[in-house]
């Protein structure tokens, strides 16, 4: 059974880089038809896309974002991670990695990671 | 940017009742819409995807409907289990997006 897991530091300081791991158990981070995605829900409120990755290498990146967002990925490792830069506290949010279904890069979403909650702050 | 409105915010329900939430695109995006429930502290759960296909593993008292800009999502009979927010995600058109959620809450 497919399982994901963030891991990654849950403070950080405002104009400072967010970095986040995403561990995949369970099945091939290499697997065609599937993208490795990002996203992220503020706390009490709805969620918003932040990008994703295709084995290849090619992202997907929501263009509200686009010029902080990094994502990358690890085959070796099962791994593919998410750098934000310059954050304030406004980027305050669980952020959960999860699989995207199709070719798009912004798919129908299963499994998703449990989360992990980055707090901005001083 | 597509924005899907949904309604209503709450839905307030006894189990054993039927449940119907509503999905409003601000335009089309075919069939390329997914429903998600989300249960406090816990990660969303896929439940629709392609406006009408259960995701594997959900029960069949969830179904889905609708295509171009309107979609709904129908609990047929209330399990406790199922009180939850619930969120549509377009994927037809980037960037993908979400509603803002509704919550069934227990009556």
């Amino acid at each position: 059974q497919l399982q994901l897991q963030e891991s990654g530091p849950g403070l950080v300081k405002p104009s400072e880089t967010l970095s986040l791991t995403c561990t995949v158990s369970g099945g091939s981070i290499s697997s065609g038809s599937y993208y490795w995605a990002w996203i992220r829900q503020p706390p009490g409120k709805g969620l918003e896309w932040i990008g994703s990755i295709y084995y290849s290498g090619s992202t997907y990146y929501n263009p509200s974002l686009k010029s902080r967002v990094t994502i990358s990925l690890d085959t070796s490792k099962t791994q593919f991670s998410l750098k934000l830069n310059s954050v304030t506290a406004a980027d305050t949010a669980v952020y959960y990695c999860a699989r995207a279904q199709g070719y798009s890069g912004y798919g129908p979403l299963r499994p998703w990671g449990q989360g992990t909650l980055v707090t901005v702050s001083s | 940017e597509i924005v899907l409105t949904q309604s209503p915010g709450t839905l307030s329900l006894s189990p054993g009742e039927r449940a119907t939430l509503s999905c409003r695109a601000s335009q089309s995006v075919s069939s390329y819409l997914a429903w998600y429930q989300q249960k406090p502290g816990q990660a969303p759960r896929l439940l629709i995807y392609g406006a009408s296909s259960r995701a594997t593993g959900i029960p069949d008292r969830f179904s889905g409907s609708g295509s171009g800009t309107d979609f709904t999502l129908t609990i047929s009979r209330l399990e406790p289990e199922d009180f939850a927010v619930y969120y549509c995600h377009q994927y037809g058109s980037s960037p993908p997006t979400f509603g803002q959620g509704t919550k069934v809450e227990i009556k």
